[in-house]
């Protein structure tokens, strides 16, 4: 099957700095998302991985190492508004060549404190 | 530039009634996945359309099915609900099934009594 960790929740203050892990277990892998998701509203993209290495794009990094299964949100700069769920994302194929299925984690509640 | 639009927005259905969830993918997309997600929980992979069929599907059983229209609109259609049934439903659109990012709609919030 096809199963993906994340801590469940995460707190940190305004400007510091905070790194969520997403770990998994997945036939396929094609590569590794970031969502964030406001109480109440839809996730949005954040970043995507397809190969090892840092991605960075403004205040947030995803990193994503293929050979250990795992992969981390880096957000700077706290701001009160980044307070939200993030749920990591693996995209694989399940049955053919056609389509793909993205399998979510269970999400990351973070909350930032003034 | 219109962004997915879901159709309705809250729904109140009894066990063992059907209820039909509709999607307007964003302007130039052709791909439709739906999500279902449980207070508290990640969304979970219903299926996925793209040129009016069904390309992938998650672990759902068949009550849960879908369409998607020439205009690339799709709906999910849910048999025999079940409490259990009660959740938010996302629609994602894509470009092409081989595109990684996916924007959600507002989803459509089932309770199931």
């Amino acid at each position: 099957g096809q199963s993906l960790e994340q801590p469940s929740e995460v707190t940190a203050v305004e400007g510091a700095i905070v790194q969520i892990n997403c770990t998994y277990q997945t036939s396929g892998f094609y590569g590794l998302s970031w969502y964030q998701q406001h109480d109440g509203g839809a996730p949005t993209f954040l970043s995507y991985n397809a190969l090892d290495g840092l991605e960075e794009t403004g205040r947030f990094s995803s990193f994503l190492s293929r050979s250990d299964s795992y992969g981390y949100l880096l957000l700077q700069e706290l701001q009160m508004k980044d307070s939200a769920s993030y749920f990591c994302a693996v995209r694989s194929l399940v049955r053919d060549n056609y389509g793909q299925n993205f399998v979510f984690g269970p999400g990351t509640r973070l909350s930032v404190l003034p | 530039d219109a962004g997915v639009t879901q159709s309705p927005t809250h729904l109140i259905k009894t066990r063992g009634q059907q209820v039909t969830l509709r999607c307007s993918p964003k302007s130039g997309h052709d791909t439709v996945s739906w999500y279902q997600q449980a207070l508290g929980q990640g969304p979970q992979f219903i299926f996925q359309y793209y040129e009016e069929e069904e390309r992938q599907r998650g672990n759902f059983p068949d009550r849960f099915s879908g369409h998607q229209f020439p205009n690339y609109s799709s709906e999910l259609n849910v048999n025999a609900l079940l409490l259990g049934d009660s959740a938010l439903y996302l629609c994602a659109s894509s470009l092409g099934t081989g595109d990684h990012e996916q924007y959600f709609g507002p989803g459509t919030r089932l309770t199931v009594t």
